[in-house]
């Protein structure tokens, strides 16, 4: 079945771990996205990805980074994990501007 | 940068009635909408969207209107149903270095009780 696939599904990471979240969609979208989910904060963007070899910064980017070496694929890293970080973690895609976005089952990161 | 705010942000109805979420946006270039439903543990599903070239759109029990002048768009439910309770979130794009991306709404909490 088409669409993105994120891995892992959930995670308990010590504070001051480096982690990679997964993200691998198959529909040949060009761009991508990463966002975190917060109660009572909806949906914010972290780091986006026009097409393969570019990304930006979203709304929330710091501590995060952000890599897009061809179209499939679009890790997120946490290069040093902190508990303001937990939160669950949605990768999405879209085959142009102002088109509908998809997303995967997303990932629930925990920080201690 | 874009600015959407989102009210109200928990709704309660009874089975049958209407239910109406509102929101706001603060860049006048902003032109597509969109509508996510997210169930409890999943991920947000889009129910609708419109652009700024149209005013109102409708599929079944789910309609979307837009404003341009005031900066507004709403999402309407008829004979809501219990599987439509869920937290919906409106979004409105931007444009970000060329390329358009999307600013979500806090969401709002819909309690459809039979």
């Amino acid at each position: 079945i088409a669409g993105i696939t994120q891995a892992p599904t959930s995670q308990i990471l010590a504070a001051g771990r480096r982690m990679t979240l997964r993200c691998t969609q198959d529909m040949r979208h060009n761009a991508m996205y990463w966002y975190r989910q917060d109660l009572g904060l909806g949906l914010r963007l972290i780091h986006y990805s026009n097409t393969a070899g570019t990304t930006g910064k979203g709304e929330v980017p710091d501590g995060y980074s952000v890599s897009r070496a061809n179209t499939d694929d679009f890790p997120l890293t946490l290069a040093s994990a902190v508990p303001s970080q937990t939160s669950v973690y949605f990768c999405a895609s879209n085959a142009g501007p102002n088109q509908p976005q998809h997303f995967g089952d997303g990932t629930r990161l925990s920080i201690l | 940068g874009e600015n959407v705010e989102q009210h109200p942000s928990t709704l309660s109805v009874q089975e049958g009635d209407s239910a109406v979420i509102k929101c706001t946006y603060s860049d006048s270039a902003s032109n597509y909408f969109p509508w996510y439903k997210q169930e409890l543990g999943k991920r947000p599903q889009l129910i609708i969207d419109i652009r700024s070239n149209v005013g109102e759109k409708k599929d079944q029990r789910i309609a979307v209107t837009l404003n341009k002048t005031a900066k507004h768009f709403s999402l309407h439910i008829t004979e809501t149903q219990p599987e439509d309770s869920a937290v919906y979130f409106c979004a409105a794009s931007q444009r970000d270095s060329g390329y358009s991306t999307l600013t979500f709404g806090k969401g709002t909490m819909l309690l459809v009780s039979p």
